[in-house]
């Protein structure tokens, strides 16, 4: 079946502006999760959705980002006021049900470049 | 100290050679460990979880030391394809037990 898909899949942007990002997860995956991958570092933990549950949100890096889940569907990630540091490949991942024990499947990224 | 350390490397190694891995985590309340592969622009993939016992998947073989909070990885026979970043996994912790601690990586590159 499908995995899991993001678009845009590269984003330019200027300092200051917003941006969003989207995540369409596997179908029937409950779970939700957004990482940060800055240029050589390893994946930071942002956002995390599961079901109905009220959002883990204690990895934005900041009041500038925030992300919405519609019921176990699609997610979007928006970044306000954009600054350079934001630069980075976002990745979003599905898993099932959210149990830490389950693998966690991950889209191909969206670049994005702050100017 | 850091949440998950590896050594990022890079190891260069022959074909055919065997190499291992270790990665630190410093939170005894872990309860899942993983490794995953991410290749170069890619996302990362699922290797394989730990298991408490000691886990093995053809060549590659993970283990588990629960009192030195300490994972690690070896790849027999390595192949050219084996060349990649390494990432070591844990699930997080407190009432964040979903989400996924990334170690920075650990670089292969395995040469002809």
């Amino acid at each position: 079946g499908a995995g899991v898909s993001q678009s845009p899949s590269n984003k330019v942007t200027e300092k200051g502006k917003d941006v969003e990002l989207r995540c369409d997860p596997i179908s029937g995956h409950t779970a939700l999760y957004w990482y940060r991958q800055r240029l050589g570092q390893g994946l930071e933990f942002l956002i995390y959705f599961q079901g109905n549950s009220a959002p883990d949100k204690s990895g934005l890096p900041s009041d500038r980002f925030s992300a919405e889940r519609t019921g176990e569907s699609v997610s979007t990630l928006t970044i306000q006021r954009t600054q350079q540091e934001d630069s980075a490949v976002y990745l979003c991942a599905s898993s099932q049900r959210g149990d830490s024990l389950e693998t966690q499947y991950f889209g191909p990224g969206t670049r994005l470049l702050v100017l | 100290r850091k949440e998950v350390e590896q050594d990022p490397g890079p190891f260069n190694v022959p074909e055919g050679a065997t190499v291992a891995f270790n990665c630190t985590y410093s939170n005894s309340a872990s309860q899942s460990f993983f490794w995953y592969r991410q290749d170069c622009r890619k996302e990362p993939k699922l290797l394989m979880s730990v298991y408490s016992s000691g886990n093995e998947d053809g060549r590659f073989t993970a283990q588990l030391n629960r009192a030195s909070q300490y994972i690690s990885l070896l790849i027999r026979d390595s192949k050219l394809s084996d060349s990649a970043t390494y990432l070591c996994v844990v699930n997080g912790w407190g009432g964040s037990q979903g989400n996924l601690i990334f170690g920075k990586g650990t670089k292969l590159s395995v040469k002809p």
